[in-house]
């Protein structure tokens, strides 16, 4: 079946803008969590969803970075007023449930210059 | 502090030479292990889980094992095709079940 797809795959942006990421997980999956890998470091985990409640929103770096996830399905990652040090490939994973295997999508290149 | 560390950070092996990629953790309560082979401009694809110690897993020239402290990714007979770069996973108790704490990966290269 059709994995976890993101769009775009990339982007760029200017300092000062907003961006908007978008996630389609595996369908059928209820759990969907985004994850950031910057140059040469491992990935970062930002947010994890479970249906449309995102319980656990640690790893979010600052208050300019907010997600959302409407009818159990897609999300949006969203970054108001981007900095040149959110650049990095923002990647998106689902699981069938929340201690499941997570699933990839490819990811978005976020270029802000 | 829940931690993985990979070693080594980078391998170079000729076809057919065999080797290991290590992944020590320390982390409250493992809940299950996790590797993943990501290539140049892709996302992460899994490989496998391990949940317990002494558990193995084998999927063509990789084989996944597991101790109280670390994991070994087992390379047999590599060929070039296997070039990537591998990342190890923990999910642990301690930080709830939901997210994964990886490693920063070991890149592979294999060369003819």
């Amino acid at each position: 079946g059709a994995g976890v797809s993101q769009s775009p795959s990339n982007k760029v942006t200017e300092k000062g803008k907003d961006v908007e990421l978008r996630c389609d997980p595996i369908s059928g999956h209820t759990a969907l969590y985004w994850y950031r890998q910057s140059l040469g470091q491992g990935l970062e985990f930002l947010i994890y969803f479970q249906g449309n409640s995102a319980p656990d929103k640690s790893g979010l770096p600052s208050d300019r970075f907010s997600a959302e996830r409407t009818g159990g399905s897609v999300s949006t990652l969203t970054i108001q007023r981007t900095q040149q040090e959110d650049s990095a490939v923002y990647l998106c994973a689902s699981s069938f449930g929340m201690q499941e295997t997570q699933y990839f999508g490819p990811g978005t290149r976020l270029l802000v210059l | 502090e829940d931690q993985v560390t990979q070693s080594p950070e980078a391998l170079r092996l000729q076809e057919g030479e065999s080797s290991s990629l290590n992944c020590s953790y320390t982390v409250s309560g493992l809940r299950g292990l996790f590797w993943y082979r990501q290539d140049p401009g892709k996302g992460p694809e899994f490989l496998f889980t391990l949940y317990s110690a002494g558990e193995e897993k084998e999927k063509e020239r990789l084989k996944a094992t597991l101790t109280k402290k670390e994991s070994f990714l087992h390379i047999t007979a590599p060929k070039p095709e296997d070039s990537a770069t591998y990342l190890c996973a923990v999910q642990a108790v301690s930080r709830g079940y939901n997210k994964l704490i990886f490693g920063a990966g070991t890149r592979l290269a294999v060369h003819p």
